[in-house]
This record gives structure tokens, C-alpha cells and sequence, in this order.
């Protein structure tokens, strides 16, 4: 298997810009999770979704954050319109059963 | 609810010293606990797990944990560091008891290792 895939890597934009980042869970989990990493707040749960459906998103910053589950395989985290502050590392992580496995991450810089 | 916490946000040790990391967890219910480790520029990754079976967890790269329910605690140990532990440990536990999706996770514990 290959893991959880995100996409792109990293990003460069500027403020105001739309944002979209993508992930592709392990297939035949059930559960995906989107975290936000920074420097001064850690790690942060934004959003987690269970058989597409968002449980939970009371960690999603405000209005400008929108997170998408359209089917089993393809999630979609979008910021519009982006600030500097959301200048982050961007972590995906899907599971079955409690345990959660991680994406390499994407790496977005809000100029 | 659930909560971790982890003493410590920066450890140092010798190489060839004991790791130890602290952990410190709430839970009104059974948990499952995780340890988890992030490398530089990439993703978590997971350790070990305690999920109620040995209360003494053993996971990769030559680390373990130990489940002290009286003490609420899952420290992280290894007996011998080596360089290549270097990185930011972060210790979890599942919101909403066993199988339960959601982890809340400490604020991470930055192991350095000193040559």
C-alpha cells in the first residue's frame, strides 16, 4: 500500500489566493482526519470526517477553512481567500481502528 | 474528556544514555494510547500502541512503553540512544474510550541526542 498520499508537497501563494489541498487515504479505512502543524500551536485537529461524513469540525480556524469528503478515496481541505497566517504544515491521517496513519504532509507558505 | 500530557517539551541525552519520555494521560473510560514519532520534514509515524492486551508495549527501533493505570501514565523508554532518535515524540490517546477515531495528542516532546 502506499500510504496516505497528499498533494502537492508544498505551496507557495499569496494572500488572498484559494488554496486546495488534496489527500488520498489507505484504502478500506474509514476515518480521515486533516491537522494543521505550526511552530507556536503544535499540532491542531481542523476537521475529521467517518464514512465520508464530517463528525467533527470544531478545530476548522473560521469560514475561510472548507473541507470536502466526496467519496472513500479523495478528500479536498480548501482556504479561500488565504492570509500569512496560515503559513503551515498540513497533515492528512486516515484509520480503521483507532490508529491513525499519517501523510507526508504538505508544507504551505501564504506570502 | 480525554487529555494528554507530556513533561517535558525539550529532553537531551547522551548517545548510548536511557531515553525516557513522560506521558501522562486522563480518560474516564479505557484507552488506547499511541506513542508516535516525527522526523524532520515528514509525517507522524506510529511507535506502539497499548490497546489492553500486555501492559507492556513493545515497538519499533527498539523502544517500549509500559501501562500503569494506577499512575495514569505511558512513559516511552529505550535503554541505549542513538543518534538517529533524534526527532519530536508525540504521545496520544483515543477520545471516547477503545476503537474510538479521534486522538488527542500532547503537545510533542523534542528528543535531542548528544554525540
Amino acid at each position: 500500500d502506499a500510504g496516505v498520499i497528499q498533494s502537492p508537497r508544498h505551496e507557495v501563494t499569496e494572500m488572498g489566493q484559494e488554496v486546495t489541498l488534496r489527500c488520498k487515504p489507505i484504502s478500506g479505512h474509514n476515518s480521515l482526519f486533516w491537522y494543521r502543524q505550526t511552530m507556536m500551536r503544535g499540532l491542531e485537529l481542523l476537521i475529521y470526517f467517518n464514512n465520508n461524513v464530517p463528525i467533527d469540525d470544531s478545530g476548522m480556524p473560521e469560514d475561510r477553512f472548507s473541507a470536502k469528503m466526496p467519496n472513500a478515496s479523495f478528500s479536498t481541505l480548501k482556504i479561500q481567500p488565504s492570509e500569512p497566517r496560515d503559513s503551515a504544515v498540513y497533515f492528512c491521517a486516515s484509520s480503521f481502528w483507532g490508529e491513525q496513519f499519517f501523510g507526508p504532509g504538505t508544507r504551505l507558505t501564504v506570502l | 474528556a480525554q487529555s494528554v500530557t507530556q513533561l517535558g517539551s525539550h529532553v537531551s541525552v547522551s548517545e548510548g544514555a536511557l531515553v525516557l519520555l513522560r506521558c501522562n494521560y486522563s480518560s474516564s473510560v479505557p484507552p488506547y494510547l499511541f506513542w508516535y514519532v516525527q522526523y524532520p520534514n515528514q509525517g507522524l509515524q506510529l511507535l506502539l500502541k497499548y490497546t489492553s492486551a500486555a501492559t507492556l508495549v513493545k515497538g519499533i527501533n527498539g523502544f517500549e512503553a509500559e501501562f500503569k493505570k494506577s499512575e495514569t501514565s505511558f512513559h516511552l523508554t529505550k535503554p541505549s540512544a542513538h543518534m538517529s532518535d533524534a526527532a519530536e515524540y508525540f504521545c496520544a490517546v483515543s477520545e471516547g474510550g477503545q476503537g474510538a477515531q479521534k486522538l488527542v495528542f500532547g503537545q510533542g516532546t523534542r528528543l535531542t541526542i548528544n554525540p
